[in-house]
Formats: structure tokens, C-alpha cells, sequence
């Protein structure tokens, strides 16, 4: 049992690269979550999904795609990147009985 | 709009001192707080309150929830380097997002 798991690690982009940062989960979690978290702030919630097909905006969803083809993943896009998105991104799940969330391991995104 | 305010932002104690952590919020429809640990990578679950002045304890840990005044603490006693981190609180408005507060930098100093 994996939990969640994120890949990349770490990645570097040039300004207007494309990117997909994959997220996967092995607990049948119907939740899942994208987060951003810039240096000394908390979690900003990018993108979430509530089940395979079903997907909604967070607080911070612009730049940033997703789908949820399946019940394990959940692929987030950067289209066009800028330097403000430079940030380290947490993919997460839970269940649909308990609101505590699972956390990937992150991914440490820089845009120069 | 549904906030969640942590304070102190950063806190830095010698070992063995005692910390008292807070969170209050402002969220509609409230459900549960949940507080985690955050070192150096993702955050990991403390601890979920969901009622009014019942106890949350794991080691030298505990935490309470006070839902008249909304806000919980967090308490860590004789406290070890190895408590140095960032502590999160998050609300549960709804049953699937959290609301998170800016998170307290604890330095725990030998």
C-alpha cells in the first residue's frame, strides 16, 4: 500500500513550457486534491475532485488543468508556465467518511 | 468568506518548555478541524475534533476543539527538538475541502 504518490520530485521549467505533474493513489479514496504552497504560506487548494469523471475549481485553478479519468489519478496540467508558479505542489485523497486528507510526498516546481 | 487564523505565525522555545498553539476560525456549516505536522515535506495528521470540549491526546500531544468560541488549541508538553516544524489547522465547512490556516513555524531550540 503505497498511499499517494507524486512524480515528479523536482522539475525545472522555462517560461511558457508545459507540464503534468502525475498524482496516484492505491486507497480507493474518492477524494482528491491538488495543492500549492509557496514559501512560509499554507495550502492553496488548486484543484479537487469528488469522483472519476468529476472535477471543480479550488481557489487558486488559473494556469492549471485537470482530469480524473480514473479512480487512482489525478494528472495536474500547467499550460504555459510563469515564474509565478514557481511552488511546491501537494496532490492529496480522503475518503468519503472521514475528512482526513492523505498527502503526496509534494513536487518542487521552479519557473525561470 | 470561511477563514481559518492561526497565531503565533513562529514561536521559538528551549526544550523541555511547554507550547500552546491556536487556531480560531469563521467557516459556515462547520464539521471537524483537523491539526497536522508539517516538517520538511508534506503535511501529516495530528489529530480531528469534532466536538466541544473533548480531549484529542497522542504522547505529548493533545489538542481541544471549543466550538462556542471557535477556535482549538494545540498543546505539546516538555517539547523535543524534534517537534520543531509547522503546525496546521484546517476546517471542514463541507465533507470533501479543508480550509487551511497559514500554518505556526515552532523552533524548538537544544
Amino acid at each position: 500500500n503505497a498511499g499517494v504518490t507524486q512524480t515528479p520530485k523536482f522539475r525545472i521549467l522555462k517560461i511558457g513550457q508545459s507540464m503534468t505533474l502525475q498524482c496516484a493513489q492505491d486507497m480507493n479514496h474518492n477524494y482528491m486534491y491538488w495543492y500549492r504552497q509557496d514559501p512560509g504560506m499554507g495550502l492553496k487548494l488548486i484543484y479537487y475532485s469528488v469522483g472519476a469523471g468529476i472535477t471543480d475549481k479550488g481557489e487558486v485553478p488559473n494556469g492549471y488543468n485537470v482530469s480524473r479519468s480514473t479512480t487512482e489519478d489525478f494528472p495536474l496540467r500547467l499550460e504555459l508556465a510563469a515564474p509565478s508558479q514557481t511552488s511546491v505542489y501537494f496532490c492529496a485523497s480522503s475518503s468519503s467518511d472521514t475528512y482526513e486528507q492523505y498527502f503526496g510526498p509534494g513536487t518542487r516546481l521552479t519557473v525561470t | 468568506e470561511d477563514k481559518v487564523v492561526q497565531s503565533p505565525l513562529s514561536l521559538v522555545v528551549h526544550e523541555g518548555d511547554t507550547v500552546t498553539l491556536n487556531c480560531s476560525y469563521e467557516v459556515t456549516n462547520f464539521r471537524s478541524l483537523l491539526w497536522y505536522k508539517q516538517e520538511k515535506k508534506a503535511p501529516t495528521f495530528l489529530f480531528m475534533l469534532t466536538s466541544s470540549g473533548i480531549e484529542k491526546k497522542s504522547g505529548r500531544l493533545s489538542s481541544i476543539l471549543d466550538k462556542k468560541e471557535l477556535f482549538s488549541i494545540l498543546n505539546i508538553t516538555a517539547t523535543q527538538t524534534g517537534d520543531s516544524a509547522i503546525y496546521l489547522c484546517a476546517v471542514s465547512p463541507f465533507n470533501y475541502q479543508l480550509i487551511w490556516g497559514a500554518g505556526t513555524k515552532l523552533i524548538i531550540k537544544p
